[in-house]
């Protein structure tokens, strides 16, 4: 079954400096990745995702994310973190085969400290 | 606008009452999910749905059930055999799955259950 690790439960960043939130998958086959983003008290908001090509997938709001292959790994990445990108991050994987089920991580907690 | 509308926002629910979470799209998707949230735990699956009057279990599907009689409406009953049932409640739609699904998933705002 696929998996995901998010192995940091927080993120502190200075504002203007680079963020980076990590992510490692484990999936049968090429992997579909998907990083969303939880604002308090509210829904999952889709930010970026990685299905085939290029290995840099530019998002929202600024994001972008590398994936690697050989290190199975996905991190999200913004070259200049702003004080409203504080929020819960989620890393997700799918495998291309059978249902459309996706597998979370546990999240990674940023705090952006202006 | 389009998208999913989840309701009550705050529940509270007395133990051993069942209790109906709405969960409303107007996108125009065939599936729809039912994820819990927990601190610390990220999200975990407990019923999905790919089509009307289909639904399958996910992974913690053991004291909730659902219904899916139209293609905009997916409510989720905590029933009271679920033993621990306070937790953040999200829905989700996408476009239907199929082994080539590659779309992502539209949340609605969630609905938070507190067991008094």
């Amino acid at each position: 079954a696929q998996s995901v690790a998010q192995p940091e439960d927080q993120v502190n960043v200075a504002e203007g400096n680079p963020l980076t939130v990590k992510c490692t998958y484990s999936v049968s086959g090429n992997p579909y990745l998907f990083w969303y983003v939880q604002y308090p008290n509210r829904g999952l908001q889709f930010l970026l995702k990685y299905i085939t090509g290029d290995n840099l997938v530019k998002g929202s709001y600024g994001f972008e994310a590398e994936f690697n292959k050989s290190q199975t790994s996905f991190h999200l990445k913004k070259p200049s973190a702003l004080v409203s990108d504080s929020a819960l991050y989620f890393c997700a994987v799918r495998g291309p085969y059978g249902n459309n089920r996706l597998a979370f991580g546990k999240g990674n907690q940023v705090v952006v400290i202006p | 606008d389009g998208g999913i509308t989840q309701s009550p926002k705050y529940l509270f629910r007395k133990e051993g009452q069942n209790v109906t979470l709405s969960c409303e799209q107007n996108l125009n998707h065939d599936a729809m999910y039912w994820y819990r949230q927990d601190p610390g735990q990220g999200l975990r699956l407990i019923y999905y749905s790919q089509i009307v009057n289909d639904f399958q279990k996910g992974d913690i599907a053991e004291g909730y059930s659902v219904s899916r009689e139209k293609k905009e409406s997916f409510p989720l009953t905590v029933t009271s055999a679920q033993k621990n049932p306070t937790a953040f409640y999200l829905c989700a739609s996408s476009t239907r799955g199929t082994a080539f699904f590659t779309g992502e998933l539209f949340f609605g705002e969630g609905s938070r259950l507190t067991v008094l």
